[in-house]
C-alpha cells in the first residue's frame, strides 16, 4: 500500500541553524501539506502546496519557513533560523490524484522529531 | 474555533465495540464528518469519513444521527492496538484553496484495557 514516507526520523539542531526536512509523498498525489504538533498540544496546519505553489499558510507559517517541490519526488520543509520553539513533531501528508475529487483523503507521513537546542 | 466536541478519554474492554461520540452541531451541508487516529506520535492515520449515511470499511463504522449534529465512531472488536487518540474532524473537502486542510482538536483518548 503506498505511503508517505519522511526523513530523518529524528534531527536535533542548534538554535539558529537551518534545517530541511524532507517528505516523500504517495505517488501521483498532487497535494502536499506540512503540519507539526508541539509535545502535548493539537496538530497544527502549517501549509499546503499545489501546482507548485504555496495554496494556503497558517500564521505559524512566517518568513523563517519555506517549502519546495525540488524534483518530482520530494517535497521539503526548510527553517532558515530554528528557534527553540520549533522543536516539535513535523508530519507531511498528501492527496489528490488527477480528476478525481473523491481522493481528498490526506494521508500522513509518520513524522519528523525536530528537537532545537 | 472548534466545530467539533469529543469526550476527553474514554475505556474499552479488549475485544468489546468501541462507541466514540462526537457532537458538530454547527455543521454546513456541505461538510464532511472525518475520523483520524493518533498512536502516540505517530502520524495522523484515517480511519473513516462520511457526509449522512452511515459507512463501514475493514477499520470501522460511522454512525451519522439524521439532523448530522452528531456521529458515533465504532471499532467492533477492540484491541490494545487501538489504543490512540481519535480526533472527529469536520471539513469541506474542496475549498477556496483546493483541497481543505484538516483542523485537529484535542480528540478522545482511548485506551484499551485488556
Amino acid at each position: 500500500e503506498p505511503e508517505v514516507t519522511q526523513t530523518p526520523s529524528h534531527q536535533v539542531t542548534q538554535m539558529g541553524q537551518e534545517v530541511i526536512l524532507r517528505c516523500v509523498p504517495i505517488s501521483n498525489h498532487l497535494y502536499f501539506y506540512w503540519y507539526r504538533q508541539i509535545l502535548g498540544q493539537k496538530v497544527e496546519f502549517l501549509v499546503s502546496f499545489y501546482n507548485n505553489e504555496i495554496s494556503e499558510k497558517s500564521e505559524i507559517f512566517d518568513d523563517q519557513f519555506s517549502v519546495e517541490r525540488p524534483d518530482g519526488s520530494n517535497f521539503t520543509l526548510k527553517i532558515r533560523s530554528t528557534k527553540l520553539e520549533d522543536s516539535a513533531m513535523y508530519f507531511c501528508a498528501s492527496n489528490g490524484l488527477a480528476g478525481r475529487i473523491d481522493t481528498d483523503t490526506q494521508y500522513f507521513g509518520p513524522g519528523t522529531r525536530l528537537t532545537v537546542l | 474555533d472548534a466545530k467539533t466536541t469529543q469526550p476527553p478519554s474514554m475505556d474499552c474492554a479488549e475485544g468489546r465495540a468501541a462507541n466514540l461520540p462526537c457532537n458538530h452541531s454547527t455543521i454546513s451541508g456541505n461538510e464532511y464528518v472525518y475520523w483520524y487516529r493518533q498512536i502516540h506520535s505517530q502520524g495522523p492515520q484515517y480511519i473513516i469519513h462520511g457526509l449522512k449515511n452511515n459507512e463501514t470499511n475493514e477499520m470501522a463504522s460511522l454512525i451519522i444521527t439524521e439532523d448530522r449534529k452528531s456521529s458515533t465512531l465504532i471499532l467492533p472488536h477492540a484491541t490494545l492496538r487501538d489504543t490512540a487518540v481519535y480526533y472527529c474532524i469536520v471539513r469541506v473537502r474542496w475549498g477556496d484553496f483546493g483541497n481543505e486542510k484538516l483542523t485537529f482538536g484535542t480528540g478522545t483518548r482511548l485506551t484499551i484495557i485488556p
